[in-house]
């Protein structure tokens, strides 16, 4: 079955705490990208990356990192969360660019206290 | 001023109505437009694309107007599975893509 696979769905950790969460897709998409969603904000772009090895910033890339060392994976890291990190985070991907269908992660809901 | 507008509801209608959405976006370089369905706590999926000439998915019609720089998604017959939210979405290059912030649904029955 094709689809993006994030891990955890459901996180709650401290202040300073390293995280990452990991997305996969099956799909041999060359696009990746991370959003976060907050109430009336909408999906704001985190990171991107058109293939492997390379990466940008989106919208919104402070207190993040991301890489991309092979097509399927997508990791999001969080160095020093802070509170202002807590959101609800999507994975996406799609062949080539943005001008294609985003396929998304069914989603990480992140508490940083 | 954001780049994508959306007014954001919640639209309130009864089952069979038929309702419309606008969009507005700032870019008039955008290149490609799309309209994702999202439902409470799940991911976004695609509703449909947007084409110049405008398209039609059974209830659902999605049209372009490049001039004024806003798409719209008209649903017609609506149906109790219809309620989500419904995000306007614009790329303006092979990498830049531009989210709306949602425009609520429901249908009462």
């Amino acid at each position: 079955e094709a689809q993006v696979t994030q891990n955890p769905r459901y996180l709650i950790t401290v202040t300073g705490k390293k995280l990452t969460v990991t997305c996969s897709q099956n799909m041999n998409h060359e696009y990746m990208s991370w959003y976060r969603q907050d109430p009336g904000l909408g999906l704001r772009q985190i990171y991107y990356s058109m293939n492997v090895e390379v990466t940008d910033k989106g919208d919104v890339p402070e207190g993040y990192k991301v890489s991309r060392k092979e097509k399927r994976n997508f990791p999001l890291i969080l160095e020093s969360p802070s509170p202002n990190q807590t959101s609800l985070y999507f994975c996406a991907s799609s062949f080539a660019g943005t001008d294609r269908e985003a396929f998304f992660g069914q989603g990480t809901r992140l508490t940083v206290v | 001023r954001k780049e994508v507008e959306q007014d954001p509801g919640p639209f309130n209608v009864p089952e069979g109505a038929t309702v419309a959405f606008n969009c507005t976006y700032s870019n008039s370089a955008s290149q490609s437009f799309f309209w994702y369905r999202q439902d409470c706590r799940k991911e976004p999926k695609l509703l449909m694309s947007v084409y110049s000439s405008g398209n039609e998915d059974g209830r659902f019609t999605a049209q372009l107007n490049r001039a004024s720089q806003y798409i719209s998604l008209l649903i017609r017959d609506s149906k109790l599975s219809d309620s989500a939210t419904y995000l306007c979405v614009v790329s303006s290059s092979a990498s830049k893509i531009i989210f709306g912030s949602g425009t609520r649904l429901s249908i009462r029955p």
